[in-house]
């Protein structure tokens, strides 16, 4: 098993740019998550889907932030525009939420540098 | 969701027990005990999850008073390998509801 698979590992752009996340969850899992994670904030959950569905994005922090789920093997972050404040690395994660567990498989991350 | 605290940070040396303790006074009845594991430059990774006593994996041992409200994540004979943030989570396992990560537990083991 490849495991979530992210894409870039790494994006470097400039302020008003358009950025696209990309995220393949592990085959057979149902539940997708989308996180951020800075030194001053920490982890923070920015959308979650069950079944390609968004169930909670009240993490997303404004409308220059949009998820999509097509298919239950892809999924994308995009920001529009870009801002220097959206510098993170941002997680894609996924899950099988018929068991009756918290594990969560996190990607490599994507390293995002907005300047 | 109930909040959770423990220690900023942690040192240890090759070899030996390290217990990091979670407190969490406002757990709720469904609610379970998760604790991650994170590398620097990785994602976090799950180590091992709990209702109540003590539940025990290949990788750690988590042991959960009567009352609940705190936990202990219990890593024997740490390796520099260990050296990670180490995170406490506390939320109900059922239907649509999610985790919340905190600060975590900067473990560091030296030689």
């Amino acid at each position: 098993d490849a495991g979530v698979i992210q894409s870039p590992r790494h994006e470097v752009t400039e302020m008003g740019q358009e950025v696209t996340l990309r995220c393949k969850p592990i085959s057979g899992h149902n539940s997708l998550f989308w996180y951020r994670q800075t030194m001053m904030r920490g982890l923070e959950l920015l959308i979650y889907f069950n079944n390609n569905v968004p169930i909670d994005d009240s993490g997303m922090p404004e409308d220059r932030f949009s998820a999509k789920m097509p298919n239950a093997s892809f999924s994308t972050l995009k920001i529009q525009p870009s801002e220097p404040r959206d510098s993170a690395v941002y997680f894609c994660a996924s899950s099988l939420r018929d068991t009756h567990s918290y594990e969560q498989y996190f990607g490599p991350g994507t390293r995002l540098t907005v300047t | 969701l109930a909040k959770t605290t423990q220690p900023i940070s942690m040192d240890s040396y090759e070899g030996q027990e390290v217990n990091i303790t979670c407190s969490h006074n406002n757990i709720a009845t469904n609610d379970y005990i998760t604790w991650y594991q994170q590398f620097p430059s990785q994602g976090p990774r799950f180590i091992i999850q709990g209702y109540k006593t003590k539940v025990t994996n290949e990788v750690a041992s988590l042991f959960i008073p009567a009352d609940r409200k705190s936990s202990t994540l219990s890593l024997p004979r740490v390796s520099l390998s260990d050296t990670a943030v180490y995170y406490c989570l506390v939320g109900p396992n059922s239907g649509y509801s999610t985790l919340t990560f905190g600060k975590g537990t900067m473990l560091l083991v030296s030689p």
